[in-house]
């Protein structure tokens, strides 16, 4: 049982580089979202997808592109790396039923830009 | 938009004891309310939920309970053991039907031996 698969787990970014960060679902979910954790800050919304073709962002966008093209495949792409994004990455697909939503996080990617 | 607070941020206790965290929320239109518990070096996983039209809601030694008129829930931990340490997460979703979440700062516990 894969889940959600996170690649690269870490990663060391000089300054101004571009990279994505990699996010696979087995689940067949339709929902997938991306979060940052900092340290006081708990896990904040960076954009998420509700299917294939449709994104939107969330509290704090900036700075990040995501694409779904496939129901598994979540992408986060960082156009220029600045400090202020060295964080822990956490990607999530959801379901929902009967009024519950549960969200399932990969392992989180841990960047740290220079 | 939805905002949640929660306390304490950090939290020890003996092994046995009872841990109690809580969260306020801003938005009387949210109505699902998951707790999350963050194990060192992964991701979070859901360990109990409760909606709105509950007011508390029981799973062998965790507990949340819901006070919709104050805006406040809470996550209770009896008969704590080691493996209860972790980072604690509540969150609430921003609107009815929605798969968003706004979580709280998270409160990480420990239990001592």
């Amino acid at each position: 049982n894969a889940g959600v698969t996170q690649t690269p787990k870490f990663q060391v970014l000089k300054t101004g580089q571009s990279m994505t960060l990699q996010c696979a679902q087995d689940m067949n979910h339709e929902y997938m979202s991306w979060y940052r954790q900092d340290p006081g800050m708990g896990l904040r919304l960076i954009h998420y997808s509700v299917g294939a073709g449709i994104t939107d962002q969330g509290e704090v966008p900036n700075g990040y592109n995501v694409s779904r093209s496939t129901t598994e495949d979540f992408p986060l792409r960082l156009l220029s790396a600045a400090p202020s994004q060295t964080s822990v990455y956490f990607c999530a697909s959801s379901y929902r039923t009967g009024g519950r939503t549960e969200a399932f996080f990969g392992q989180g990617t841990r960047l740290t830009v220079v | 938009g939805e905002n949640v607070e929660q306390h304490p941020s950090t939290l020890s206790v003996q092994e046995g004891d009872s841990a109690v965290i809580k969260c306020t929320y801003s938005d009387s239109a949210s109505n699902y309310f998951p707790w999350y518990k963050q194990e060192l070096g992964k991701g979070p996983q859901l360990i109990i939920d409760i909606r709105s039209n509950v007011g508390e809601k029981k799973d062998q030694r965790i507990a949340v309970t819901l006070n919709k008129t104050a805006k406040h829930f809470s996550l209770h931990i009896t008969e704590t053991q080691p493996e209860d340490s972790a980072v604690y997460f509540c969150a609430a979703t921003e609107r009815l039907g929605t798969y968003k979440y706004i979580f709280g700062t998270g409160t990480r516990l420990k239990v001592l031996a």
